[in-house]
């Protein structure tokens, strides 16, 4: 364990639903982001976090919309996807060194 | 452009063989360069960071090298286990970009 954790593990969603998904860190850690893993593509990454503030979105859709309540929890809520979204999204947090938590697999269908 | 090329895609050994991931990397300038190790279903855990100043690090059975010169990196298994079944990720950090990620080397360790 990291020390991250995300909730739910798994998600199947059809493509007018919504739905929430969230990271937890206790680590002391002042940034945190969250991740799309597609099968053989490299991590891209989607927002950044740092000290509760977004400080990076790349040009992710926005049915995709990132919330930080506070330095501990992240949200990433979910409306109106579409079937490429399927992937697993994972959240990582840091002060120097990322850790990752287990991720969420999603299917859209 | 940045970016950051690992070989092989995937490989099979058998178990308490060796075997050498690759990692060549264009991200300037460098920072750090890490090697994460994924489970299935899983995130990644970090398994070693390597500045520029560093040629080899080990963590147990694991040892990566860095070539700062020629921008390549290789994550070394020795006396493999069938829990190094997992994918290994080659990350490169460059000053205040967002960290760089190669595709991974998806290695299983048979018996």
């Amino acid at each position: 364990e990291t020390g991250v954790t995300q909730t739910p593990r798994h998600l199947v969603m059809g493509m007018t639903n919504k739905k929430s998904l969230k990271c937890e860190q206790h680590l002391g850690h002042n940034a945190m982001y969250w991740y799309k893993q597609s099968a053989k593509k490299p991590l891209e990454l989607m927002f950044v976090y740092s000290l509760e503030e977004r400080v990076e979105n790349n040009s992710v859709p926005s049915r995709f919309s990132p919330e930080c309540p506070n330095s501990s929890h992240l949200f990433l809520h979910l409306h109106t996807l579409q079937p490429e979204d399927s992937a697993l999204y994972l959240c990582a947090s840091s002060r120097e060194t990322q850790y990752f938590g287990p991720g969420t697999r999603l299917l859209v269908l | 452009k940045n970016q950051v090329e690992q070989s092989p895609q995937s490989l099979i050994i058998l178990e308490g063989k060796n075997c050498t991931l690759q990692c060549n990397y264009t991200v300037s300038p460098f920072s750090n360069l890490r090697w994460y190790k994924q489970d299935t279903g899983r995130g990644p855990v970090s398994l070693t960071i390597m500045t520029f100043s560093e040629n080899t690090k080990s963590n147990g059975r694991y040892t990566a090298t860095l070539d700062a010169d020629t921008k390549q990196s290789s994550l070394h298994i020795t006396a493999s286990q069938l829990s190094d079944s997992a994918s290994y990720i080659c990350v490169v950090i460059s000053g205040n970009t967002p960290l760089v990620f190669g595709k991974g080397t998806r290695l299983s360790v048979i018996a």
